[in-house]
């Protein structure tokens, strides 16, 4: 199975700021990686596919790059409706896997 | 728009069996492959199997395989998930999730979720 190493797995930041998370793939997974938003209660959302295209309807502060292992999902100035959690999903080989999560908090 | 509607769950004893709907509208359901995915409680996010909009081809996380199935009824534009043999560690949210035309495209919608508890 492929691993999917999410990090940080939390982290406070305050609104205005820029926010990176990583997940590294322990095989590479061409352009199969997504990324997903997740709030309390309520069923994910995808932000980013294809490594860096960005959802109809998603602000353009979301980011997405990175290639092979590799990967990482910016917020390049954060709101107050972005602290949640998010996931990256690697499809590219079955079984499908999730990083374990970055809980996104108010500093 | 897309909308994805999950059905079925609840309560259940260890060894026992459920059956989890997922009704889809807004979307052509024939064509596109469909995903389970689940979440135990205060965990991350666990892909559990998807079924193939074109030839039927099924794929199954190692934790259910064998005690899963996943099903659709194209006349209905329903998903299926048959568990049986549950666990206390299958409790979770369990999501209904559509893919793309081609199986491999990954996830774009997800339904609300259904709780399932394995509990005696």
């Amino acid at each position: 199975d492929i691993q999917m190493t999410q990090s940080p797995s939390s982290l406070s930041a305050s609104v205005g700021d820029r926010v990176t998370i990583t997940c590294r793939a322990s095989q590479a997974i061409r352009n199969d990686l997504a990324w997903y938003q997740q709030k309390p209660g309520k069923a994910p959302k995808r932000l980013i596919f294809g490594i860096s295209s960005l959802q109809s309807g998603v602000p353009s502060r979301f980011s997405g790059s990175g290639s092979g292992t590799e990967f990482s999902l910016t917020i390049s100035s954060l709101q107050p409706e972005d602290f949640a959690t998010y996931y990256c999903l690697q499809h590219n080989d079955y079984p499908w896997t999730f990083g374990q999560g970055t809980k996104v908090e108010i500093k | 728009e897309v909308q994805l509607l999950e059905s079925g769950g609840g309560l259940v004893q260890p060894g026992g069996s459920l059956r989890l709907s997922c009704a889809a509208s807004g979307f052509t359901f024939p064509n596109y492959a469909m995903n389970w995915v689940r979440q135990a409680p205060g965990k991350g996010l666990e892909w559990v199997s998807l079924l193939s909009g074109g030839d039927g081809s099924t794929y199954y996380a190692g934790s259910v395989k064998g005690r899963f199935t996943t099903s659709r009824d194209n006349s209905k534009n329903t998903l299926y998930l048959e568990m049986s043999s549950l666990r206390a560690d299958d409790t979770a949210v369990y999501y209904c999730a559509k893919g793309g035309r081609i199986a491999g495209t990954g996830i774009d919608y997800w339904g609300q979720g259904v709780h399932v508890t394995v509990s005696s």
